[in-house]
């Protein structure tokens, strides 16, 4: 299985601050026959389920704040969130889809500082 | 479209659970359909997915214990995970794989399911 790594485990951001969390892979989830890269990110708040912000690596998924951005490729991805509101505490999750089974990061946790 | 999971909150070790998900607001014949769960240990993982015609995967780490199946007629899907431990300890999610075919990333999920395995 691949195994995804993120970084930090939990990170505090000041409101208005932009905030990075990484992920990486154990070994690459791009595909060189359609170049793209089979990486998703996922928002969960307390009590929730988990949000599909993201996929392919940077495509926003329908609905999600532009503040929200996903890049990287191969095995190492970054999601930002430009300009950070209090209603962005979450845990956030990486996930890849490029072998089965999928698997995910252990999650990195945003708070406000 | 939404999600719903139902089934029994507790199982004693070694029995069998049985969930089932409802859809509600989309055809359950158009998309893939899968099980994740979620505890401190483990984090995410993913249990498998089932579609029309019986097309099934499952994580091969849990493949032995886990049979899902799908019934167009009331629009639902089910797990049936046997042999039951206090490791199974987590909550269960049903979600929707965004588009059959390009990959297994879930654009839509139920609230989930704790399920408790204990004596």
């Amino acid at each position: 299985d691949i195994v995804m790594t993120q970084s930090p485990d939990s990170l505090a951001v000041s409101l208005g601050e932009r905030a990075t969390v990484n992920c990486k892979s154990s070994q690459s989830v791009l595909d060189n026959s359609n170049n793209k890269n089979y990486l998703a990110w996922y928002q969960q708040k307390a009590g929730q389920p988990p949000k599909l912000l993201i996929y392919w690596a940077s495509t926003r998924e329908s609905g999600v704040p532009d503040r929200f951005s996903g890049s990287g490729s191969e095995t190492d991805f970054t999601l930002t969130i430009s300009s950070l509101q209090a209603e962005d505490v979450a845990v956030y999750y990486c996930q890849q889809y490029y072998t089965t089974p999928p698997t995910f990061g252990q999650g990195t946790k945003l708070e406000i500082k | 479209v939404q999600l719903q999971e139902s089934g029994p909150g507790l199982v004693k070790p070694s029995e069998t659970l049985s969930l089932t998900c409802t859809v509600s607001g989309g055809s359950i014949s158009t998309h893939y359909w899968s099980w994740l769960r979620q505890s401190p240990g483990k984090g995410l993982e993913y249990i498998g997915y089932v579609y029309i015609g019986a097309t099934t995967y499952y994580n091969p780490s849990l493949r032995s214990r886990v049979t899902m199946s799908l019934d167009t007629s009331k629009n639902q899907f089910s797990l049936k995970m046997t042999s039951m431990t206090t490791a199974d300890t987590a909550v269960y999610y049903c979600a929707r794989i965004a588009v059959a075919g390009e990959g297994l990333w879930f654009d839509s999920w139920g609230q989930g399911t704790l399920v408790t395995v204990s004596s």
